[in-house]
């Protein structure tokens, strides 16, 4: 399996400014993804970090928001660009593991608070 | 948009008991279910990855079932125990999509 870690693990940060996230894997890996958890909502896909080449986006979000890098197949970060409380949530990188495809590995977190 | 659902949202039992969880999912394009167990501060952990309709699934004291005919699945926990208290998510994988989470059971197990 693959080890994901993530920081910071948690941060407060004020309204309008930004936070970029960092997530690294011990091991390459073909697809990386960010996740977003609202209180009391689901798991939410934001976008799947290519290597290379701009992030694919999912409805409802956007990379003047949320910039993503990928500089190489273990390393990615998560930018959330002028943040605002809604912000507040608890963000996680994954990855697909390049030997076992149809398994989803994920990072321990970051929890965000915006005030 | 592909619409996953658990239930219950949240359950409290204590330390011995069995419990279960559902997860709803469309039954149509599906590729995989996923289960996860999640601790707070840490990473999700998967527990099972499905595949195959009626396929049981076993680790431990946890095990799920599969119905993709009627786009179900269930988690048992047998004897619970404080350390399987967790939120557990259940995750949907279509021929088309990413993933697509549940909202979780957020289960706890007093001693």
């Amino acid at each position: 399996s693959a080890v994901i870690s993530q920081k910071p693990s948690r941060d407060i940060c004020q309204r309008g400014t930004s936070l970029t996230i960092q997530c690294q894997v011990d091991s390459q890996v073909t697809m990386m993804f960010w996740y977003r958890q609202q209180p009391g909502q689901s798991l939410t896909l934001i976008a799947t970090a290519n290597q290379g080449s701009e992030a694919t986006y999912e409805s409802g979000f956007v990379i003047d928001k949320f910039p993503i890098s990928r500089p190489n197949l273990t390393f990615s970060t998560l930018t959330v660009s002028n943040m605002s409380p809604e912000d507040s949530s608890i963000y996680l990188c994954s990855a697909n593991s390049r030997t076992r495809a149809n398994e989803q590995f994920f990072g321990p977190g970051t929890r965000l608070t915006v005030l | 948009i592909l619409n996953v659902e658990q239930s219950p949202q949240s359950l409290h039992v204590q330390e011995g008991d069995s419990t279960n969880f559902t997860c709803s999912f469309p039954s149509s394009n599906f590729y995989a279910l996923h289960w996860y167990r999640w601790e707070t501060a840490k990473s999700p952990e998967a527990l099972f990855v499905m595949t195959l309709n009626g396929d049981e699934k076993k680790k431990g004291r946890i095990s799920a079932t599969l119905n993709t005919k009627e786009g179900y699945s269930y988690l048992y926990i047998k004897g619970s125990q404080p350390e399987d208290s967790a939120t557990y998510l259940c995750a949907f994988l279509s021929g088309y999509s990413t993933l697509t989470f549940g909202k979780g059971t957020m289960l706890l197990v007093s001693p």
